[in-house]
């Protein structure tokens, strides 16, 4: 059964900051995986998707990576803002066409 | 374009009492998928409808069901309701196509069981 984890649970960082948040998942036969964010007592935005056979994937200041034979995804976030303050979850599909979530990294950016 | 449309968006049960909840997904969007998401558990997946068909489920109790209309809305229905049913459920929906498959989430539905 894949399991997929985000470390840190927990992140503060100071406006202007460039940070990465992680995740790992335990079978690489993934069909792809995804990047959200999620605002208190809201649904999840869609950040990036990456397909299994992609390496990268950007969206302004948002780059993600993914390492599918070490079971590992980054997202990183460029000259973050107190806009970015949320819950992020990365979330894999495997091959089966289930999907799995990470518990997530909860992000603060101090003004 | 409109979103993904859950309703209702909060309710509150008694213990034993049955829900339904609906999604109706972005036009065009033929899969829908649904997902409890708990502090202790985080968002576990539920199940995935596409054309009106149980594609995936995942380890749910039987109590757990749901179905989507030939127009890909979809209704998920919780029976005999527990206090450990109380929960953000939310909704997804997906364009199944090449270079496709983002998830787009609706709002969720908050259920409280007393």
């Amino acid at each position: 059964k894949q399991e997929v984890t985000q470390i840190p649970a927990a992140l503060s960082v100071p406006e202007g900051e460039n940070l990465v948040l992680n995740c790992s998942f335990t079978d690489s036969a993934i069909y792809n995986l995804q990047w959200f964010r999620q605002d208190p007592g809201k649904g999840l935005t869609s950040l990036l998707l990456i397909q299994s056979s992609q390496r990268e994937q950007t969206s302004g200041r948002l780059n993600a990576s993914l390492d599918k034979s070490s079971g590992r995804s980054t997202l990183y976030i460029a000259a973050s803002q107190p806009g970015d303050s949320a819950t992020y979850l990365c979330a894999v599909r495997d091959t089966g066409n289930q999907f799995y979530f990470g518990t997530g990294t909860s992000l603060t950016v101090i003004p | 374009k409109a979103g993904v449309t859950q309703t209702p968006r909060y309710l509150i049960k008694t213990r034993g009492q049955q829900v339904t909840l609906s999604c109706s997904p972005i036009s065009g969007h033929r899969s829908v998928s649904w997902y409890q998401q708990t502090p202790g558990q985080g968002l576990q997946f539920l199940f995935e409808y596409f054309s009106e068909t149980q594609r995936n489920k995942g380890n749910f109790p039987g109590r757990f069901s749901g179905r989507q209309f030939s127009n890909s809305r979809s209704e998920m229905n919780v029976s005999t309701l527990e206090l450990g049913d109380s929960a953000l459920y939310l909704c997804a929906s997906s364009w199944e196509g090449a270079g496709a498959n983002v998830l787009t989430f609706g709002a969720g539905s908050r259920l409280t069981v007393l």
